[in-house]
């Protein structure tokens, strides 16, 4: 089984100081992570992902995530945050080899940024 | 190149009711997935179709069932609608699979479904 978890349900930062957006996860088989982001009334839009290669990603505007097996950990990280960042973000798990569903996304964080 | 679109965009229904919902991916795109978004249970993945094939499925009941057309239009049904059935479904494309290749997905911007 795989199962996805957002640690914090809302983060706050200031802008201009650095985002961490936490996710862990569980997979028996090899799993490929996201994160997508969810602006209000906007659909999904997929900012990086993980698929066995660098497990450094760097994704668009300026988010990177770190894949860490040892931690199950595919945090997601912001050095400035800008007020354009403000958002719910996903982090999702993938796998074509579970049993069940394939595609798992966690709960959510929703950014607020202070100006 | 236009982007996913979904029809329609707000629909309201009663329970025992049945609702179709369409579903058009960007041009060459031959993957849809469906997906519902629920307060309670957050973004559940339903389906995904590849050439007319269902590919992947979610953890459902048969109530849901989609299908998907030769230009690779899709369409869901849920049948006997419940309350509990409100929601936004989100439809994503991607060129080939989004489970096998993990290739990109673009989302559309959702029906927002409600059951009375």
């Amino acid at each position: 089984a795989q199962s996805v978890t957002q640690l914090d349900s809302h983060v706050s930062v200031s802008e201009g100081t650095p985002v961490l957006l936490r996710c862990n996860y569980s997979s028996s088989y090899s799993p490929s992570l996201f994160w997508y982001v969810q602006h209000p009334n906007k659909g999904l839009q997929l900012l990086l992902k993980y698929t066995s290669a660098a497990t450094l990603v760097k994704g668009i505007n300026g988010f990177e995530a770190e894949f860490k097996k040892s931690e199950t950990s595919f945090h997601l990280t912001k050095p400035s945050a800008h007020m354009s960042d403000a958002a719910e973000y996903f982090c999702v798990v993938s796998s074509l080899y579970s049993s069940a569903s394939k595609i798992i996304f966690g709960s959510g964080t929703r950014l607020s940024i202070r100006p | 190149k236009a982007g996913v679109t979904q029809t329609p965009r707000y629909l309201i229904k009663t329970r025992g009711q049945q609702v179709t919902l369409s579903c058009s991916p960007i041009s060459g795109h031959r993957s849809v997935s469906w997906y519902q978004q629920t307060p309670g249970q957050g973004l559940q993945f339903l389906f995904e179709y590849f050439s007319e094939t269902q590919r992947n499925k979610g953890n459902f009941p048969g109530r849901f069932s989609g299908r998907q057309f030769s230009n690779s239009r899709s369409e869901m049904n849920v049948s006997t609608l419940e309350l509990g059935d409100s929601a936004l479904y989100l439809c994503a494309s991607s060129v080939a699979g989004v489970v096998r290749d993990q290739e990109t997905q673009y989302f559309g911007p959702g029906t927002r479904l409600l059951v009375l």
